[in-house]
């Protein structure tokens, strides 16, 4: 069985902080995204990262795919309160076509 | 810009009844699925479809049915509602050329809470 696995599950900060949420696995991946998550609402997609060892940047985040395509991290710089929310990550399984694993998830908090 | 709706937003049932979460999307997404959302464990996938007449089982698919009729919709339908089925439930679209390769985006709805006494 294919797992994602999120790490910290939970993370307070100060603005104007840095940090780094890590989703890792046994399995390789074909790829990976990253979605973000308000209370309230469904994640929205922040990127997906296909290549191994591929860099992606959104304005503060930086995402990374392993280059075993194992494993992903995103790091925001400069936290601010509005990067507040649920990270998740997730793929495609390899058991069946359409079906996607999501990780346990990143709960952060900036607070201002 | 309607995207994915869900409805109802919140419900409460009685364990034993029966009811169905209904999702309809208005993008043309061939790709629609089925989430619920528990504390610490993510999202996981109850039912998936690729196209009308088309649904397939996900990783928790017990003690829910789902059919595609339409395009447009993909309602979710809980059989005998229990305990354990309390939870967050999320109905997902996307294209279907991209959820193969899993390079797509979800697009979400804004989630059906439910409650089972």
């Amino acid at each position: 069985t294919q797992l994602l696995e999120q790490s910290p599950q939970f993370l307070s900060i100060q603005e104007g902080e840095n940090l780094t949420v890590y989703c890792n696995s046994s399995s390789v991946f074909s790829s990976l995204q990253w979605y973000r998550q308000e209370p309230g609402e469904g994640p929205v997609l922040l990127v997906t990262v296909v290549t191994g060892g591929e860099v992606k940047k959104l304005k503060r985040l930086t995402f990374q795919f392993g280059d075993a395509r194992k494993d992903s991290s995103l790091h925001i710089t400069a936290a601010q309160p509005g990067d507040t929310g649920l990270y998740l990550c997730a793929g495609p399984t390899t058991s069946g076509t359409y079906k996607y694993i999501f990780g346990t998830g990143t709960r952060l908090k900036v607070l201002a | 810009n309607a995207g994915v709706t869900q409805t109802p937003k919140f419900q409460v049932l009685k364990t034993g009844q029966s009811m169905t979460l209904q999702c309809a999307q208005d993008m043309n997404h061939e790709y629609m699925s089925w989430y619920r959302q528990d504390p610490g464990m993510g999202l996981r996938l109850i039912h998936y479809s690729v196209g009308a007449g088309i649904t397939d089982q996900g990783e928790v698919p017990n003690g829910y049915n789902v059919s595609r009729s339409t395009t447009e919709d993909f309602p979710l339908r809980l059989l005998s509602a229990a305990p354990s089925q309390t939870s967050v439930y999320f109905c997902a679209s996307s294209f279907r050329s991209h959820s193969s390769t899993g390079t797509g985006e979800l697009f979400f709805g804004e989630g059906s809470r439910l409650t089972v006494l």
